[in-house]
């Protein structure tokens, strides 16, 4: 089947740089997009990959490898209100429409 | 102000009392999806609807039907809940899949079931 994998927690200091990491299992998405929720929040978008490479959104990159199966979200310049739920989320190949999340990092960043 | 919304925000029902949760955009968006957040399970899709009149399950409908008559309006209906279904539930629209695939959520529906 289709999943994603993320690690479930990640800590950092704050004004370092963390990257969360996002496998995927399945013959490939139609790109890889990246979501944030804060706590009692919705999740907000914050970047999309349709190709291979790194795109640059200010303090934030995310990263894709298609033939790794693998995607990346960088944060750079940590602040304390980055502290929140990071989500990766594809649409799969089977052309069913349909939008599978992973089920998240909580990131913690330490003062 | 672009933007979806979900009424009510937050519900607390009993089993088998037939319930719905609106969700509307104002964006004009072609594709709409009703999510569940469970703790540890992330978000899952429940349904989706790719345009007026054209809906299709995502990977956990069972329990939970939709309606898209309209384009800006997509209903998540429980005809018979049940305390499995106690859930945050977010709706989400976007222009299509086509595009950068960014969806744009509404403020959730926190729902209990007794």
């Amino acid at each position: 089947g289709q999943s994603l994998e993320q690690p479930s927690e990640v800590t950092a200091v704050e004004g370092a740089i963390v990257q969360i990491n996002c496998t995927y299992q399945t013959s490939g998405f139609y790109g890889l997009s990246w979501y944030q929720q804060h706590d009692g929040g919705a999740p907000t978008f914050l970047s999309y990959n349709a190709l291979d490479g790194l795109e640059e959104t200010g303090r934030f990159s995310s990263f894709l490898s298609r033939s790794d199966s693998y995607g990346y979200l960088l944060l750079q310049e940590l602040q304390m209100k980055d502290s929140a739920s990071y989500f990766c989320a594809g649409r799969g190949w089977n052309r069913d429409d349909k939008i599978i999340f992973g089920k998240g990092t909580r990131l913690h960043i330490l003062p | 102000e672009a933007q979806v919304t979900q009424n009510p925000r937050y519900l607390i029902t009993v089993t088998g009392k037939k319930l719905t949760v609106t969700c509307s955009q104002n964006m004009n968006h072609e594709y709409m999806s009703w999510y569940r957040q469970d703790p540890g399970l992330g978000l899952r899709q429940i349904y989706y609807s790719m345009n007026v009149e054209v809906t299709d399950k995502g990977d956990v409908p069972e329990g939970y039907k939709v309606s898209r008559k309209e384009k800006r309006n997509f209903p998540l209906i429980l005809e018979s809940p049940s305390p499995n279904q106690t859930s945050l539930y977010f709706c989400a629209s976007s222009f299509g899949l086509a595009e950068n695939n960014e969806q744009f959520f509404g403020p959730g529906t926190r729902l209990t079931v007794l």
